[in-house]
């Protein structure tokens, strides 16, 4: 049973336009969200993260948004570049440091 | 920093070999965790441990898997007799503890593939 879910396997974009990644959970214990960022090749390197007292976490062109009623968040990279494509994974730690990840999302930004 | 180090990156054998995949942690992490990437299924966790000791390996799937940690700088995953339903890409974590809000680390990963 997925616990997070990412229904999205592929998304393309236009080099400086916004992309928007989602994830939905469906564990109301989940109080912390991550997303990764995973390159051909190497391990999933961590992006930013919410807690679930925040509705919104901003880094740079990077934001996640919160909607814990509707047990869903996403990721919007604005403007989006082309060293942004790649594979991303939302997850949620739970207790004993278990991590439930998404199946990911492949984003391709064109140039 | 060197990161979390896995070994090997690729491993090809034969169905019925015994598969042994490598890793080290950051030092000072002291929980590690073992994750399977599939096409299907994404990132799957096989089992974790704590200070060394295997906290929950629920998600192992069959007794041919099996994980040791016998110190806090090193950890195996074992696959014995391996299958081609193994093929997949291993990954092994690490996480600094005190806090179940710390990001995982994760190592660029074993490519599995048995023929």
């Amino acid at each position: 049973d997925q616990q997070v879910k990412q229904n999205s396997p592929s998304l393309s974009v236009q080099e400086g336009r916004i992309s928007i990644l989602n994830c939905d959970y469906t564990n109301s214990m989940f109080d912390y969200f991550l997303w990764y960022k995973k390159y051909p090749a190497e391990g999933p390197t961590f992006l930013i993260s919410i807690s679930s007292i925040k509705d919104k976490n901003e880094d740079g062109r990077f934001t996640v948004f919160l909607n814990k009623s509707a047990k869903h968040l996403s990721l919007h990279i604005v403007p989006s570049q082309p060293g942004d494509s790649a594979v991303y994974f939302c997850a949620a730690p739970i207790t004993g440091n278990q991590f439930y990840f998404g199946t990911g999302t492949s984003l391709t930004v064109i140039p | 920093d060197a990161g979390v180090i896995q070994s090997p990156r690729h491993e090809v054998t034969e169905m019925g070999q015994e598969v042994t995949l490598r890793c080290k942690p950051i030092s000072g992490h002291n929980s590690l965790f073992w994750y399977r990437q599939t096409m299907m299924r994404g990132l799957e966790l096989l089992i974790y441990f704590n200070n060394n000791v295997p906290i929950d390996d629920s998600g192992m799937p069959e007794d041919r898997f099996s994980a040791k940690m016998p110190n806090a700088s090193f950890s195996t995953l074992k696959i014995q007799p391996s299958e081609p339903r193994d093929s997949a890409v291993y990954f092994c974590a690490s996480m600094e503890g005190g806090s179940q809000n710390s990001p995982l680390h994760f190592g660029n990963g074993t490519r599995l593939t048995v023929t």
